[in-house]
């Protein structure tokens, strides 16, 4: 069974530029997550999707930040214009039946 | 609000030595709480679930409720053990199946 996987493993952007990360989740799962670890600390969440519906977005930082969940299936989040603050590592991740999170091995996000 | 806390951002013990990972957490209810690990070039992975009540690589986790807490115990450390480990909880609500995550705590055994 193939796992998450997300892509770009790594962009390096110029503020002000706009970037695309994507995310495949485990064929099936309907709960697809976004999270973000800024600088080592905390793994923040950033929204879920169920199916192609946006479940909760509360943790959006601003309107920067655009996700969508095509027919259900893969996941992006657009950043644009990006920001220094936007570094960082973003995680997908995906569950079925609210059982374990299965996460991706992370998008890294430089912005210079 | 719901929030996880864990309030060592790092951790040495010496291989053999005991082991505990504290995690504390607000919630106005029921959660479902978890522990995560990371190793070094790994994915982030499910370590254990406190409802499963089981033991996984010779850790432990008792859920609290009175003490709000689900610390992450090992009698005896090994190398291999060293990793992020993160607490997280999951809760009903409006989003049911939303997970957060403490700020994580990094273990170093050492040999």
């Amino acid at each position: 069974e193939a796992g998450v996987t997300q892509f770009p493993s790594h962009s390096v952007i110029e503020k002000g530029q706009t970037v695309t990360l994507r995310c495949d989740p485990i064929s099936g799962h309907d709960n697809l997550y976004w999270y973000r670890r800024v600088m080592g600390k905390e793994i923040k969440f950033l929204l879920h999707f169920v199916k192609e519906s946006k479940q909760d977005e509360s943790g959006m930082p601003n309107n920067r930040f655009l996700a969508e969940r095509t027919g259900g299936t893969y996941s992006t989040l657009k950043v644009q214009p990006a920001e220094l603050e936007d570094s960082g590592v973003y995680f997908c991740a995906s569950s079925q039946g609210g059982r374990e999170l299965f996460f991706g091995s992370g998008t890294q996000l430089s912005v210079l | 609000a719901q929030r996880v806390t864990q309030p060592e951002k790092l951790l040495s013990v010496f291989k053999g030595a005991p082991v505990e990972l504290k995690c504390n957490y607000s919630y106005s209810g029921s959660p479902e709480l978890f522990w995560y690990v990371q190793y070094s070039r790994q994915r982030l992975q499910l370590l254990l679930r406190h409802i499963s009540r089981e033991s996984i690589k010779g850790f432990t986790a008792d859920l609290n409720k009175g003490e709000t807490s689900f610390h992450l115990k090992k009698p005896f450390a090994q190398e291999e053990d060293s990793a992020m480990y993160y607490c997280a909880l999951r809760g009903p609500g409006p989003s049911y199946d939303k997970v957060i995550f403490g700020p994580g705590t990094s273990l170093s055994v050492i040999p």
